[in-house]
């Protein structure tokens, strides 16, 4: 069982906005930033968001984080076949242990 | 360009022991502190081990303390992972993983993983 939790899965129709939960605790996301990995299938996971909401060079500006006190999320906008992946947030908590949420599977209907 | 690229997977009994190594190539590798993160057939991501860039400090969780042994060769830009007493749950992709410091640690930059079973 994973510290951060996640929602298993999550859909939307082409051109639709979603949103992705992460909770977790003072320890983690508390009092600490939040990242987010999107793994396409059959690939390694890549870095979407740095802390809480930041994007990396290369990364579409229809994906967006937020963070407010224990919970974080992650919102993809004007979504595209190709958003359809697995989705983890992550953190590094106060014991300096990285913790992963249990992943969200995001389905493009 | 930057790449990880990981070796060393393969097929091993239980209790028994393999290395992993990662090679790093088109950045500085010793500026960087560097991390092993695993993936179980079908689950999610769990992160195994963390490096200091200068070897000073290592991070494990419970689950592999003693098991498992990072290590780095700055001079190789290399990167590895000595696991011993392995067990069936222990089967998994391995992926080295770099860590940003720009980017509040952040893992930017993935190899594409070795698979290694643990199976009799």
């Amino acid at each position: 069982q994973s510290v951060l939790s996640q929602p298993p899965s999550a859909s939307g129709t082409p051109g639709q906005r979603v949103t992705i939960s992460c909770s977790g605790s003072r320890s983690d996301i508390g009092s600490n930033t939040v990242n987010w990995y999107q793994q396409l299938p059959g690939t390694a996971p890549k870095l979407l968001i740095y802390s809480n909401d930041q994007r990396p060079s290369g990364v579409p500006d229809r994906f967006s984080g937020s963070k407010s006190g224990t919970s974080a999320s992650l919102a993809v906008s004007g979504l595209q076949s190709e958003d359809e992946a697995h989705y983890y947030c992550a953190v590094w908590d106060d014991s300096l242990n990285v913790v992963f949420g249990g992943g969200t599977k995001l389905t493009v209907l | 360009e930057v790449l990880l690229v990981e070796s060393g997977g393969g097929l091993v009994k239980p209790g028994g022991s393999l290395r992993l190594s990662c090679a790093a190539s088109g950045f500085t590798f010793s500026s960087y502190n560097m991390n092993w993160v695993r993936q179980a057939p079908g689950k999610g991501l769990e992160w195994v081990s963390s490096i200091t860039s200068d070897s000073r400090y290592i991070y494990q969780p419970d689950s592999v303390k003693g098991r498992f042994t990072i290590s780095r060769d700055n001079a190789k830009n290399s990167l590895f992972l000595e696991m011993n007493d392995l067990k069936a749950a222990d089967t998994a992709i391995y992926y080295c993983a770099r860590d940003d410091p720009l980017a509040e640690d952040a893992f930017d930059i993935w190899g594409q993983g070795t698979m290694v079973t643990v199976s009799s």
